[in-house]
């Protein structure tokens, strides 16, 4: 089954203690990017990648790294985690053709206390 | 910097009515896409315009892009309750050295009622 995998579905952590939100696709898609949606401000783009070895930032990018280092892994690291990362995060990966939609994982809720 | 803007925020519609969800966009864009999700769901794809006077239509829902305007809409016809979830325009830089970038409206918060 084509799909996006994130993990964990939920995390709830203290500030300070780093930690990586995994995400891996298996439709071979050359596009993946991270997301946190927020009450009130919908989805912001965190970061990108078009393809292994290319990241960059989206509109929210302070407090978070990524990296692609295979095609299909895509991981969220929050070094040191604040309170206001406290968020729904989604993965998502497309081919980027511009006709191709995004596919989404479940989501990751995570609560920085 | 692509600034999006989705109205209305809350929509509370009777079922068998009609309405229309519109996002402006602040920049050029060619590529703009349609969300749905349901609560406590993740986002699934409705549908992706990518020229001018591009329509689509699916069901109940139709959406079009006017880049002229820098204007999208997603049009209901005849509500129905199963079409209650929160609806999301997004739209992505054209070319340049954003190109992956994507922007997304605040959502829309549709109710259908009996």
């Amino acid at each position: 089954e084509a799909q996006v995998t994130q993990n964990p579905r939920y995390l709830i952590t203290v500030t300070g203690k780093k930690l990586t939100v995994t995400c891996s696709q298996n439709m071979n898609h050359e596009y993946m990017s991270w997301y946190r949606q927020d009450p009130g401000l919908g989805l912001r783009q965190i970061y990108y990648s078009m393809n292994v070895e290319v990241t960059d930032k989206g509109d929210v990018p302070e407090g978070y790294k990524v990296s692609r280092k295979e095609k299909r892994n895509f991981p969220l690291i929050l070094e040191s985690p604040s309170p206001n990362q406290t968020s729904l995060y989604f993965c998502a990966s497309s081919f980027w053709t511009g006709a191709s939609p995004l596919h989404f994982g479940n989501g990751t809720r995570l609560t920085v206390t | 910097e692509l600034k999006v803007e989705q109205n209305p925020l809350f929509l509370s519609m009777q079922e068998g009515k009609n309405y229309t969800i519109y996002c402006n966009y602040s920049t050029t864009s060619d590529r703009l896409y349609w969300y749905r999700q349901d609560p406590g769901k993740s986002l699934e794809s409705l549908f992706v315009l990518l020229s001018n006077g591009a329509v689509k239509q699916e069901g109940r829902l139709m959406a079009s892009l006017d880049t002229k305007a820098r204007l999208s809409t997603l049009h209901i016809t005849a509500a129905v309750h199963d079409l209650s979830a929160t609806y999301f325009c997004a739209f992505s830089n054209a070319g340049g050295t954003s190109y992956g970038k994507l922007t997304f409206g605040q959502g829309t918060i549709l109710t259908v009622h009996p």
